[in-house]
């Protein structure tokens, strides 16, 4: 059972554009978690937002939990090539972390 | 500071050999600690948790299994691998913040 959606699954865009990365679920979370996976490396946690509708920025990246804490975006503005790799959310229930299906992000140069 | 040692980095092993991967954490006193399989390209698969000394949790059945020997070791094993066994293999424990990952097992079965 996938308890987390992303979309889109892959994503290549030019240098400089912006992207919105979707987390989704129908359960809700105590927290919610953002991570960055470079290939043959495990993933680096990137923020963590824990009430609903909480806004946290991270240079350009911008991550939001939704109201119900089920849900979460991730926001890039001015993609660079530095920000190519696998993007995860994952949503805390207990002691377990269940992660989301990921979203492969290329930046173009 | 806290840190997680994840060994070997890469392993390539026959069908029905045996498999041990261990996992270490500094730093922190009992942590509860994580085993993932990882899709390549995709999200990661929770396999095993555990929150303490020889407290093991499966999340799915299969042919791996798991022992927490002492408080900061986490071993992930196998008696006989099998082909579908092949993946990335990922150790994690559990932060307020967040989880923080081992650097991964590339595991191959051939």
């Amino acid at each position: 059972t996938q308890l987390l959606e992303q979309s889109p699954q892959f994503l290549s865009i030019q240098e400089g554009e912006n992207l919105t990365v979707y987390c989704n679920s129908s359960s809700v979370f105590s927290s919610l978690q953002w991570y960055r996976q470079e290939p043959g490396e495990g993933p680096v946690l990137l923020v963590t937002v824990v009430t609903g509708g909480e806004v946290k920025k991270l240079k350009r990246l911008t991550f939001q939990f939704g109201d119900a804490r089920k849900d979460s975006s991730l926001h890039i503005t001015a993609a660079q090539p530095g920000d190519t790799g696998l993007y995860l959310c994952a949503g805390a229930v207990g002691n377990q972390f269940y992660f989301g299906t990921g979203t492969s992000l290329t930046v173009i140069p | 500071s806290q840190t997680i040692h994840q060994w070997p980095a890469t392993l390539v092993q026959p069908v029905g050999s045996p498999l041990s991967l261990e996992c270490t954490v500094e730093g922190t006193s009992n942590p509860n600690l994580y085993w993932y399989r990882q899709a390549a390209g995709r999200g990661l698969q929770l396999l095993f948790y555990s929150v303490g000394i020889g407290q093991i949790s499966s999340e799915v059945p299969q042919n791996l299994s798991a022992s927490r020997p002492q408080d900061r070791q986490f071993i992930l094993s196998s008696k006989k691998l099998l082909l579908s066994d092949s993946g990335f293999y990922l150790c994690a424990w559990e932060a307020p913040q967040g989880a923080f990952f081992g650097q991964g097992t590339r595991l191959t079965v051939v």
